[in-house]
């Protein structure tokens, strides 16, 4: 099975900085990865498909890059409702996997 | 719009059996595959099933293979989870979820995702 190793597993940051967020995969698959979001008591919201393309609806700030097995999730300048869990999740192969989460939490 | 409703969660020994269910509507359910997703207490997101949008083709996660199966009624735009055997490890709070891109022969990524029903596997 393909491991997502996601970091860091929290990231401590205010409003108007910028996040920067990994997924490393234990083994390459082109770019078939994709970026949710998902806050307490919610389901989770996708965010770019394919590395980098966005989901309807997801504002610009919002940018996913990589391919291979580094791939890089950015929010511009987070605003309050970015707070959140990020998940990463390949297709590259069943079974399907996500990443463990990496928390962007309030400084 | 799109919906997705679980039920059938519940309290359940190890050992047992439980039957999840969603009910989709708002979109054409027979030409989307469908995934069932869950967040364990532990571990985040694991990806549990997919079934084919003519369930010709299913996969599963390792732990649950064997375990679990995943069903569809496309004449009622439902989606199945049968869980026998659960351990406790399978805790989790039960999501399904639609396929991005409709008719195709393998999955795409969840889309649209129902708000969930948690299971608890408990002595």
């Amino acid at each position: 099975d393909i491991v997502l190793t996601q970091s860091p597993a929290t990231l401590s940051l205010s409003p108007g900085e910028r996040a920067t967020l990994s997924c490393r995969a234990s083994q390459s698959f082109n770019n078939y990865l994709a970026w949710y979001q998902q806050k307490p008591g919610q389901a989770p919201r996708l965010l770019i498909y394919d590395a980098s393309r966005r989901a309807t609806g997801i504002p610009a700030r919002f940018s996913g890059s990589g391919s291979g097995t580094d791939f890089t999730l950015t929010i511009n300048s987070l605003e309050p409702e970015d707070f959140a869990v990020y998940y990463c999740q390949h297709r590259g192969n069943w079974p399907w996997t996500f990443g463990q989460g990496t928390k962007v939490e309030i400084k | 719009q799109v919906q997705l409703v679980e039920s059938g969660g519940g309290v359940v020994q190890p050992g047992g059996s439980l039957r999840l269910s969603c009910a989709a509507s708002g979109f054409t359910f027979s030409t989307y595959g469908m995934h069932w997703v869950r967040l364990t207490p532990g571990k985040g997101l694991q990806w549990v099933a997919f079934i084919r949008h003519d369930a010709d083709n299913w996969y599963y996660m390792d732990s649950v293979t064997g375990r679990f199966t995943i069903s569809r009624d496309n004449s009622k735009s439902m989606l199945y989870l049968q869980m026998n055997s659960l351990r406790a490890e399978d805790t989790a709070i039960y999501y399904c979820a639609k396929d991005f891109v409709p008719n195709i022969l393998t999955g795409y990524y969840p889309d649209y995702w129902g708000q969930g029903t948690l299971v608890t596997v408990s002595s």
